[in-house]
C-alpha cells in the first residue's frame, strides 16, 4: 500500500536551475496539495488541486507551478530555483469533502546553492 | 485568512508524565482540527482530529479538546513514553480541498 509517493528524496540545485518534484498517490483521492516546511514556521500551502485539470494557489505560490493531468499525479515545478526555496517539500492527498484525513508523503529535501 | 498559534515550541517531560500542547485559531469558520506527529526524516502522520460539533475526543493515551467560543484546542498525551518524542503540529481548516493552516510545531522530548 504505497499511499503518497514523492521523488526525489534529496536534491541539490544551483540558483537558476529548474526541476520538478514528483508526487503520486494510489488512493484515488480527489484532493492533492503541496506544502513546504521551514524551521519554526510549520507547513505552508504552496498549491492545491481539487481534481484533474483544476489547480489553485495556496499561501506561498510564487516561484512554483503545478499541473494535474491525472488523478494520481501532482508534480511541482520550480522554474528558476532561488536559495529562498531551500526547504522540505511535502505532497498530500485526501478524499473530497471537508474533514477527511489528509495523508502526507515522506518529503523531498531541496537545497538551492 | 486563518492563523494558528501553537505553544509551547518545546516541551520536555519525564516518562509517565502527561504532556499538553495548546493551539489557538483566528477564523471562526474553521471546523476541522487535526493533530499530526512528525518523526525525524518523515512526513506528518495524523494522530487524532476533532470536528467543531464535538468538544472532546479520546483515543487511548491521547485526547483533544476544543473550545469554539475561545477558539482554542489542545492535545493531551497521558502516560508518555520515549517513543512519543517527536514534533507535533496542530492545524485548522474551514474548507475542504485539504487546505490546512498549521501551527509552528512543538518538539516533545520524553526522557526515560
Amino acid at each position: 500500500n504505497a499511499g503518497v509517493t514523492q521523488t526525489p528524496k534529496f536534491q541539490v540545485l544551483k540558483t537558476g536551475q529548474s526541476m520538478t518534484l514528483q508526487c503520486a498517490q494510489d488512493m484515488n483521492h480527489e484532493y492533492m496539495s503541496w506544502y513546504r516546511q521551514d524551521p519554526g514556521m510549520g507547513l505552508r500551502l504552496i498549491h492545491y488541486s481539487v481534481g484533474a485539470g483544476i489547480t489553485d494557489q495556496g499561501e506561498v505560490p510564487n516561484g512554483y507551478n503545478v499541473s494535474r493531468s491525472t488523478t494520481e499525479d501532482f508534480p511541482l515545478r520550480l522554474l528558476s530555483a532561488a536559495p529562498s526555496q531551500t526547504s522540505v517539500y511535502f505532497c498530500a492527498s485526501s478524499r473530497q469533502a471537508s474533514g477527511n484525513t489528509i495523508y502526507f508523503g515522506e518529503g523531498s529535501w531541496l537545497t538551492v546553492v | 485568512g486563518e492563523n494558528v498559534e501553537q505553544h509551547p515550541s518545546t516541551l520536555s517531560v519525564q516518562e509517565g508524565d502527561s504532556a499538553v500542547i495548546k493551539c489557538t485559531y483566528s477564523d471562526s469558520a474553521s471546523n476541522y482540527f487535526p493533530w499530526y506527529k512528525q518523526e525525524l526524516g518523515k512526513g506528518p502522520q495524523l494522530i487524532i482530529d476533532i470536528r467543531s460539533n464535538v468538544g472532546e475526543k479520546k483515543d487511548q493515551r491521547i485526547a483533544v479538546t476544543l473550545n469554539k467560543t475561545a477558539k482554542h484546542f489542545s492535545l493531551h498525551i497521558t502516560e508518555t513514553q520515549p517513543e512519543d518524542s517527536a514534533v507535533y503540529f496542530c492545524a485548522a481548516t474551514g474548507t475542504s480541498y485539504g487546505k490546512l493552516t498549521f501551527g509552528q510545531g512543538t518538539i516533545l522530548t520524553v526522557h526515560p
